[in-house]
């Protein structure tokens, strides 16, 4: 069974950082690509950033470009989501979630049950 | 970036009744990269539909997808109490979007 389990939310102040982990199991993480995708509270999803299996193709929102990085460990099952300079905006419940294939196909298969983020002073 | 537009906001109707939720998109999906999320409360996004009609793995029959370009469909044929909840279209291929959602409530 597919399991996905976000880790590293919380209340930060605004400029900050926080680092978020998705621990993997129930498939061959290095077989795929990964995602991170927000909610904003009562909002629809965003997507925020995706990894290729190798970390060799690498994509961000808009939104996200230059403040978020994305990696992940292969030998350690693990997603991971840097998160700098921290805006009121970037409130949302983060989602960790699967692509379907290798490379960033953007089709999500599964996906975790999310970790809150929470930015305010 | 494409635009996907959700109608309607909201859908109202009884258990055994038809749904029929309308995406469209600002530009032509390509290889009709066009995926359903299904949604619940307090739940993550469930994958009901890929490929605009390609049903995902353990998804019921009584959801099916249909269309192409800029115009997308997803149908469920019979509603089970379990299938009211929020419903996301998606592109994928192109930077992923996602619509704003139509909710389907018990009427």
């Amino acid at each position: 069974e597919v399991q996905l389990v976000e880790s590293g939310g919380g209340l930060v102040q605004p400029g900050r950082s926080l680092r978020l982990s998705c621990a993997a199991s129930g498939f061959t993480f290095d077989d795929y690509a990964m995602h991170w995708v927000r909610q904003a509270p009562g909002k629809g999803l965003e997507w925020v950033s995706g990894i290729s299996w190798n970390s060799g193709s690498i994509g961000y929102a808009d939104s996200v470009k230059g403040r978020f990085t994305i990696s992940r460990d292969n030998a350690k099952n693990s997603l991971y989501l840097q998160m700098n300079s921290l805006r009121a905006e970037d409130t949302a419940l983060y989602y960790c979630a699967k692509d379907n294939g290798r490379w960033l196909s953007e089709l999500f298969d599964y996906w975790g049950q999310g970790t809150l983020v929470t930015v305010s002073s | 970036e494409i635009v996907l537009t959700q109608s309607p906001g909201t859908l109202s109707l009884s258990p055994g009744e038809r749904a029929t939720l309308s995406c469209r998109a600002s530009q032509s999906v390509s290889s009709s990269y066009l995926a359903w999320y299904q949604q619940k409360p307090g739940q993550a996004p469930r994958l009901l539909i890929y490929g605009a009609s390609s049903r995902a793995t353990g998804i019921p029959d009584r959801f099916s997808g249909s269309g192409s370009g800029t115009d997308f469909t997803l149908t469920i044929s019979r509603l089970e109490p379990e299938d009211f909840a929020v419903y996301y279209c998606q592109q994928y291929g192109s930077s992923p979007t996602f619509g704003q959602g139509t909710k389907v409530e018990i009427k």
